[in-house]
């Protein structure tokens, strides 16, 4: 499996944006980009994913690198709701075991009020 | 809104019994996943299914077996449960997209 690394731990303002980081210089042409984020006590919960372009839903925004080996995680304006442990995780796309995705340690954000 | 509900929130087995744990998506979902989540170990697959009757060893299936007789249904079952089994267990569907997770079964082996 194709490796991502983050950043342990970050810290945010409330009503700041946040970049959270990843690196995947070993990222295949068909692996696409995903994250989760885990709040406290609760399982893990998608947020977005994309494979070359740029992608924005309602919760984030993914800037992926024209050379695809980073992405980050764009949160526009942080609450405290957000704090949370974020993946960002590679997965295949061809089916089968493809479709398992490996979690690593993820970045613990902390939100300050 | 979509679902993935696992039979129990809180679990305590004596060491040796046979346990079940049950997970069941309203999605029409191909693909289910059980993992495990133990602080500073993260999230580790244990087995994951992509069609009815099909499973895939994870990365730690010893001592783990599971059951996929219906789309909907995926069972993890631990043959004889020890102390090391003691954890966060989180059952996850997935079709193309996103996964969709569970809230998780904190089982307690005594």
């Amino acid at each position: 499996d194709a490796k991502t690394t983050q950043p342990n731990s970050m810290e945010s303002n409330e009503e700041e944006p946040v970049h959270l980081p990843c690196n995947h210089s070993t990222i295949s042409g068909t692996d696409y980009i995903h994250w989760y984020r885990q709040l406290p006590s609760q399982g893990p919960e998608y947020v977005i994913h994309g494979l070359t372009s740029n992608v924005n839903n309602r919760m984030a925004s993914l800037a992926i690198a024209e050379d695809r080996k980073s992405s980050t995680l764009i949160l526009h304006r942080a609450t405290l709701r957000d704090a949370a442990v974020y993946y960002c995780i590679l997965r295949g796309v061809s089916g089968g075991s493809n479709y398992k995705l490996t979690f690593g340690k993820g970045t613990l954000l902390t939100v300050n009020p | 809104d979509v679902k993935v509900t696992q039979s129990s929130r809180y679990l305590v087995k004596r060491t040796g019994e046979k346990v079940f744990l049950e997970c069941v998506q309203d999605m029409d979902h191909e693909n289910m996943f059980w993992y495990r989540q133990d602080p500073g170990l993260g999230l580790r697959l244990i087995y994951f299914s992509y069609d009815v009757k099909m499973k895939e060893k994870g990365d730690i299936p010893e001592g783990y077996s599971v059951s996929r007789e219906k789309k909907e249904r995926f069972s993890l079952i631990l043959e004889s449960a020890s102390t090391n089994q003691t954890s966060m267990y989180l059952c996850a569907s997935s079709l193309f997209d996103g996964y969709t997770f569970g809230s998780g079964t904190r089982l307690t082996v005594v």
